[in-house]
């Protein structure tokens, strides 16, 4: 079993459709990264974070560290959205965990 | 400015071949990591250098792999002799000095070993 479990593995959607990407880890973490990588491109860092919930226009992304759970979310989702979201955490060393990724398909 | 930089973005090598990628991190950011995507799999984290110093490298998969930083700025990661198993995406990232800060990526290297 990986350290970091995603889900869905891939995820279909209308535009306009509120989407959520889950992330669960079995480790103690020092940080929490969402990226994103659209086809054939390199990977964007959207997110980092250690506690509670953070906002960046369509994107939000929460964390409970209790629970060993993150979330990410897509409001008003659209075409250009489409992409690979990946989950991956930090230890107590520098080095980052990855999930599978989710493929993230928004239709027009 | 300039981003993580990474070079070549492509490589078709034939097994047995050396290959050598590049990377190019930010300016000014001490740590720069190596990670690859195989087919089908997570990315899985390969290693990491502190300035030139290798901090960690037990992610190398073995001795066909030899990294280097001279000299705290670019490093290159060589594969030699490469084997059919060696194919995927080589991404590199590099971050500022300190335990939470945040990684930027290149594009990665896609390397096919034929």
């Amino acid at each position: 079993k990986n350290e970091v479990e995603q889900s869905p593995q891939n995820l279909t959607a209308q535009e306009g459709e509120f989407i959520t990407i889950n992330c669960s880890y079995s480790v103690g973490i020092s940080a929490l990264h969402w990226l994103q990588q659209h086809p054939g491109g390199g990977i964007v860092s959207l997110f980092m974070l250690s506690s509670g919930k953070k906002k960046h226009g369509r994107l939000i992304a929460t964390i409970n560290i209790q629970e060993k759970h993150s979330s990410l979310h897509i409001t008003a989702s659209h075409p250009r959205d489409s992409a690979v979201y990946i989950c991956a955490v930090k230890g107590s060393n520098y080095k980052l965990t990855f999930g599978k990724g989710t493929l993230l398909t928004v239709n027009p | 400015e300039a981003g993580v930089t990474q070079f070549p973005s492509h490589s078709v090598i034939e097994k047995g071949q050396t290959v050598t990628l590049r990377c190019d991190p930010i300016s000014g950011h001490d740590n720069l990591y190596w990670y690859r995507r195989v087919m089908g799999k997570e990315i899985k984290f390969l290693l990491h250098f502190v300035k030139e110093s290798k901090q960690d490298e037990s992610g190398m998969p073995n001795n066909r792999f030899l990294a280097e930083r001279t000299g705290g700025t670019y490093s290159t990661l060589k594969v030699q002799p490469a084997e059919l198993e060696d194919s995927g995406v080589y991404f590199c990232a590099s971050s500022l000095s300190g335990m939470n800060t945040e990684a930027f990526f290149g594009q990665g290297t896609r390397l096919t070993v034929v």
